[in-house]
């Protein structure tokens, strides 16, 4: 069964720092890779997809890159802002694309 | 309008009550997901169904049945709650077959067990 590990668990930064987020998973044949971004008492939003095919996607300040063949997935977020603070997740979604597990998430908070 | 909705947001209810919360989605995706979000925020999948039928049961206690009368529904039924069953209970969908597909999620229902 695939597992997902996101480090680290929690990340307080002051603003303007650029910074990395982790996550591993165990099974490498995986179908997609998503970054997942959660506030307190909210939903999640989707922040980016990286297709098992692709080694990175960008959206704005943020950059997810993936290593299938070593189970790596990062997450860089340039320029941090205030905005940025909440929980980040990440889900990997296996070839029975109907399986998607997530990390325990990183917490980050980025000081004024 | 909002892509998945889950009613209700909040649910408080006593101990051994049932109680259902409904979840669909209006993007014609094929396949929804039903997790489970405890006090350390980890999101647990429960199930998930492809076209109405269910694909993942993650050994979750008979208690819980879901039900999805047709592919945009997936309904969550619970039996005799339990102190325990208190979470965030989060309803989500995506499009199989397609490795651009993104999954989306529902706000929520949050379930107190008193």
């Amino acid at each position: 069964k695939q597992e997902v590990t996101q480090i680290p668990a929690a990340l307080s930064v002051p603003e303007g720092e650029n910074l990395v987020l982790n996550c591993s998973f165990t099974d490498s044949a995986i179908y997609n890779l998503q970054w997942f971004r959660q506030d307190p008492g909210k939903g999640l939003t989707s922040l980016l997809l990286i297709q098992s095919s692709q080694r990175e996607q960008t959206s704005g300040r943020l950059n997810a890159s993936l290593d299938k063949s070593s189970g790596r997935s990062t997450l860089y977020i340039a320029a941090s802002q205030p905005g940025d603070s909440a929980t980040y997740l990440c889900a990997v979604r296996g070839y029975n694309n109907n399986d998607m597990r997530f990390g325990a998430g990183t917490r980050l908070t980025v000081k004024p | 309008d909002t892509a998945v909705s889950q009613t209700p947001k909040y649910l408080v209810t006593q101990m051994g009550n049932d109680k259902s919360i409904k979840c669909e989605q209006n993007l014609g995706h094929d396949t929804m997901y039903w997790y489970k979000q405890d006090s350390k925020k980890f999101l647990k999948i429960m199930f998930s169904y492809n076209n109405k039928e269910l694909i993942i049961n993650e050994t979750v206690p008979n208690r819980f049945s879901p039900k999805s009368p047709d592919k945009a529904h997936l309904n969550l039924h619970i039996n005799s709650l339990e102190l325990g069953d208190s979470a965030v209970y989060f309803c989500a969908s995506s499009q199989s077959g397609l490795l651009n597909t993104e999954a989306f999620f529902g706000q929520g229902t949050r379930l107190t067990v008193v």
